[in-house]
């Protein structure tokens, strides 16, 4: 089955400075991949995603992007904030008619001001 | 509010109780998702429903817990002869099959069994 890394498991950095989350997965059948942001104390919400047709996708200050040959994926947040603080988790599915979202450890990103 | 709804958020059991967890998904979304988060760890799959069937299960899912959704809009998640080990964040998501695989998830029930 699908199984996804991710690293670092914690990351600090000084406000207004760039964080990278790198994740890879195993499963050559997965063809999306969304990224969860969770706050203390509230579910996982979705914040961007990306298909395997495309290999960058970019909203406002974040960015992903994939490598679907090495099987490697990343979350790149631009001009941090202190909201950016949470945990950020990737994940990856086989959009098959039955499939499952594989999450990976998470990365718990702080913001320092 | 037309987001995923669970209730209740939070639950404490004496060990060996039974609980029972409720998730309303988004109207009209066909998949639902049970997974479970304990802390630090990210969130671990369950079981899968397509509308009313129950299509896949984890090994994590022992005979002690069980999931139904009979008319295909919301789900219940039961844990009979509670233990310990079972205190986690229990999230629910849903998505629509086929119009994008977005899954949205609810607050969570958390569970501590004492």
């Amino acid at each position: 089955g699908e199984n996804v890394e991710q690293h670092p498991s914690t990351l600090s950095v000084q406000e207004g400075d760039s964080a990278v989350i790198k994740c890879t997965y195993s499963d050559s059948a997965s063809n999306y991949f969304p990224w969860y942001k969770q706050e203390l104390g509230k579910g996982p919400q979705l914040i961007i995603d990306i298909r395997s047709n495309v290999g960058e996708k970019k909203d406002q200050r974040i960015a992903v992007t994939l490598n679907k040959t090495a099987k490697h994926f990343s979350l790149h947040i631009t001009e941090t904030q202190p909201e950016d603080s949470a945990v950020y988790f990737c994940a990856a599915m086989a959009d098959s008619s039955a499939s499952k979202i594989i999450f990976g450890s998470g990365t718990r990103l702080s913001i320092r001001p | 509010d037309t987001g995923v709804s669970q209730n209740p958020r939070h639950k404490i059991t004496k060990r060996g109780q039974n609980v029972t967890f409720r998730c309303d998904p988004i109207s009209e979304h066909n998949r639902l998702y049970w997974y479970r988060q304990t802390l630090g760890q990210g969130p671990e799959f369950l079981t899968y429903f397509q509308n009313e069937a129950q299509l896949e299960k984890s090994r994590l899912l022992s005979d002690r817990f069980s999931a139904e959704r009979p008319k295909g809009s919301f789900s219940t998640l039961e844990i009979q002869r509670t233990e310990q080990g079972d205190s986690a964040m229990y999230l629910c998501a849903s998505s629509v099959q086929g119009a994008g695989t977005e899954a949205f998830f609810g607050q969570g029930t958390r569970l501590t069994v004492v």
